[in-house]
């Protein structure tokens, strides 16, 4: 069975650093790409990011919100995804899932949906 | 980024009810469409991929429909369990982005 567990939430400051991580088991970990959602209260879902797969050269992307504050990366020897999260602002408040993916893919393009999520760990900035 | 607008944010429906929510894409997105139900306290579960796949395990009264900017989540004969928020995601971009969400509520 696939398992994710998110782990490392807490409260920080703005301006302070956070640091997650997703311990997955269950699947082949070297092979999957791994995304980041999060969820801000009472609000809707948004992607952070993904990193891709060993073989895709564990390549990241993430969203404009985060770009040069969170970084995504992944430890194959530990089956475990991480979320550095740096010069943390009140607005990335929130739930934060880790998630797999599947999809379709072409030489190019991966057309992938989040199939599936951890329990989630909650992140709080405040002062 | 492709802004994905789900109708209607909220709706109220009774057990035994056909219920349609509709998600449209800013710009054309082929068929890449997912759906989520998400209950409070919980994460989402994949209900739906590429917009009219069900995915493994989900009831089959869960349909979709669509492709381009317009999609559709059909629930036929709404159970007591199906109480919950709805989100569409567009795969076809990147940001991947998700809709606004939409509560099912009893009746």
């Amino acid at each position: 069975e696939v398992q994710l567990m998110e782990s490392g939430g807490g409260l920080a400051e703005p301006g302070g650093s956070l640091r997650l991580s997703c311990a997955a088991s269950g699947f082949a970990f070297t092979d999957a790409w791994m995304t980041w959602v999060r969820q801000a209260p009472g609000k809707g879902l948004e992607w952070v990011g993904h990193i891709a797969n060993k073989a895709d050269g564990e390549t990241t992307t993430s969203t404009a919100p985060v770009k040069g504050r969170f970084t995504i990366s992944r430890d194959a020897s530990k089956n475990t995804l991480f979320l550095q999260m740096n010069s943390l602002k009140t607005e990335d408040t929130g739930v934060y899932y880790c998630t797999t993916v599947a999809g379709r893919r072409n030489s190019r393009y991966y057309y992938y949906y989040m199939d599936v999520w951890g329990k989630g760990t909650t992140v709080t900035v405040s002062s | 980024d492709v802004q994905m607008t789900q109708s209607p944010s909220s709706l109220s429906a009774s057990v035994g009810d056909r219920v349609t929510i509709t998600c449209r894409a800013s710009h054309s997105i082929s068929i890449y469409l997912n759906w989520y139900q998400q209950k409070p306290g919980r994460a989402p579960k994949l209900l739906i991929f590429d917009a009219s796949s069900l995915q493994s395990g989900v009831p089959s009264r869960f349909s979709g429909s669509g492709s381009e900017t317009d999609f559709t989540l059909t629930i036929s004969n709404l159970q007591p369990e199906d109480f919950a928020t709805y989100y569409c995601q567009q795969s076809n971009d990147i940001p991947r982005t998700f809709g606004g969400g939409t509560k099912v509520e009893i009746k």
